[in-house]
């Protein structure tokens, strides 16, 4: 039960628009289209972003989309704003009925 | 809408039991189409996920290998809500502790609902 691999940090301006990449292993990422995304501030709960590698809940922006390919899933986020700065983790469904989750990205606007 | 409300001591002494609950409100424990979790965060280890309990037919959890030994999840039906257990605690259990829900059927899918969150301390 290895943490997925993010990169720690990422950054881009108003408006641009950045990918957060997730590596996991032929075990949990590779196998299931079961990654997440979540985006938490300093002080609260994560908040889920997307599902099922693509899928947005309710009331979530479509500036924010996922992907995946092969063991790599990623999370683009477009026309990037102020209040998108925070940190972001991804997880996923292992084959073992458990989850693992990445070691988190902190994304500056700057 | 769906909220879940944890209680439970902020501060353990080392070898005792973390103990804490998670009170569901809109949704239930015994949910054919739910999972609850359990997912720790701390600077040192990040998000980390415990287990979860859920219902479908019978009862089942799922824990994490790294805490399997000490671990237990229940399902309370008569106060919809469930609990985290965690013996023989170090200081490296201190952590901010929440629960969760998931609306996967089989597996684990996305968490959409996240309680407040609560700090526990590992200390003599």
């Amino acid at each position: 039960q290895s943490a997925l691999t993010q990169p720690a940090s990422v950054s881009g301006s108003p408006g641009q628009s950045i990918t957060i990449s997730c590596t996991g292993t032929s075990s949990d990422v590779g196998s299931y289209n079961l990654v997440s995304w979540y985006q938490q501030h300093p002080g609260k709960a994560p908040k889920l972003m997307i599902y099922e590698v693509s899928q947005r809940p309710s009331g979530v922006s479509n500036r924010f989309s996922g992907s995946k390919s092969g063991n790599t899933a990623s999370l683009t986020i477009s026309g990037l704003q102020a209040d998108d700065e925070a940190d972001y983790y991804c997880s996923s469904y292992e084959g073992s009925s458990t989850v693992v989750f990445g070691g988190g990205t902190k994304l500056t606007v700057l | 809408q769906v909220q879940l409300q944890q209680s439970g001591p902020g501060l353990v002494k080392p070898s005792q039991t973390l103990s804490l609950t998670c009170v569901i409100s809109g949704d239930s424990v015994s949910s054919n189409s739910a999972a609850w979790n359990w997912i720790r965060q701390s600077p040192s280890r990040g998000l980390e996920w415990l287990g979860r309990t859920y219902y479908r037919s019978k009862w089942y959890n799922d824990y994490a290998v790294s805490v399997k030994s000490r671990i237990t999840i229940n399902p309370d039906t008569s106060k919809n809500q469930f609990s985290l257990q965690l013996n023989s605690v170090t200081p490296e259990d201190t952590a901010m502790y929440y629960c969760a829900r998931d609306r996967g059927i089989v597996a684990t899918i996305g968490m959409d609902v996240w309680g407040q969150g609560t700090t526990v301390t590992v200390s003599s």
